[in-house]
């Protein structure tokens, strides 16, 4: 079955510190993988993407995703996050003919 | 960038009444559209996907004659919900598919419509 699995439901850090959240697929054919951002009532932001080729992806506001396919997983990170990373963060997987399949996502809370 | 405007952001209407969202993709032209709905504190649930000129594919558990979907040109896609109830009351996020090169692509979301049923 084509699934994610982002485990984290919260996750609380404080301004300066890094991040990782964690997201791990399920997926029959080559994976094409996503992060977005979700802020308060507000639609999706593409955070960065994975094709193919390199395994290491840059994103904007300074994320980062690693695809690694032994582990089914694409990690998202930030070296030092900041008060407005604040948001709802989702991990998804498709392909280049078939719909999104989206995580439960992560809410980040950022302390000062 | 790709831009998606959804039209109106948030709207309020009474029980029994059909109401209409626009989902426009602004500087490009999207084949594919994609209707979401997404409940308080959870993930977004694909209601349907739309394509240009052609009948929409709903999943399931969604009812096609409440949620109507027109898709009629590379730039519009519209949701009515018909004979609204509260149980409708969510945000209704639309998606537009760009296609780039090699055959990759990326999904523009707009930026959702909070419909309140009273």
């Amino acid at each position: 079955a084509q699934s994610v699995t982002q485990p984290d439901i919260h996750i609380t850090v404080s301004e300066g510190a890094s991040l990782e959240l964690r997201c791990n697929y399920s997926y029959g054919a080559t994976p094409y993988l996503f992060w977005y951002v979700q802020s308060p009532g507000q639609g999706l932001q593409l955070l960065l993407k994975y094709f193919s080729g390199d395994t290491l992806v840059q994103g904007i506001k300074g994320f980062e995703a690693e695809f690694k396919r032994s582990q089914s997983s694409f990690n998202l990170r930030k070296p030092s996050v900041h008060w407005s990373d604040a948001a709802e963060y989702f991990c998804a997987v498709g392909s280049n003919t078939d719909k999104l399949i989206f995580g439960t996502g992560t809410r980040l809370q950022v302390f000062p | 960038g790709a831009v998606v405007s959804q039209h109106p952001s948030w709207v309020i209407c009474k029980s029994g009444t059909s109401v209409k969202i626009e989902c426009r993709s602004l500087d490009f032209q999207a084949t594919t559209m994609f209707w979401y709905r997404q409940f308080p504190k959870q993930s977004l649930m694909l209601m349907a996907t739309s394509n240009e000129g052609s009948k929409a594919t709903y999943e399931q558990g969604v009812e096609k004659d409440k949620f109507l979907i027109n898709h009629a040109s590379l730039t519009l896609s519209t949701l009515t919900v018909t004979s609204a109830h509260p149980e409708d009351s969510s945000f209704y996020i639309c998606s537009a598919r760009s296609l780039g090169q090699g055959g990759s692509y990326e999904q523009y979301f707009g930026p959702g419509t909070r419909l309140t049923v009273t």
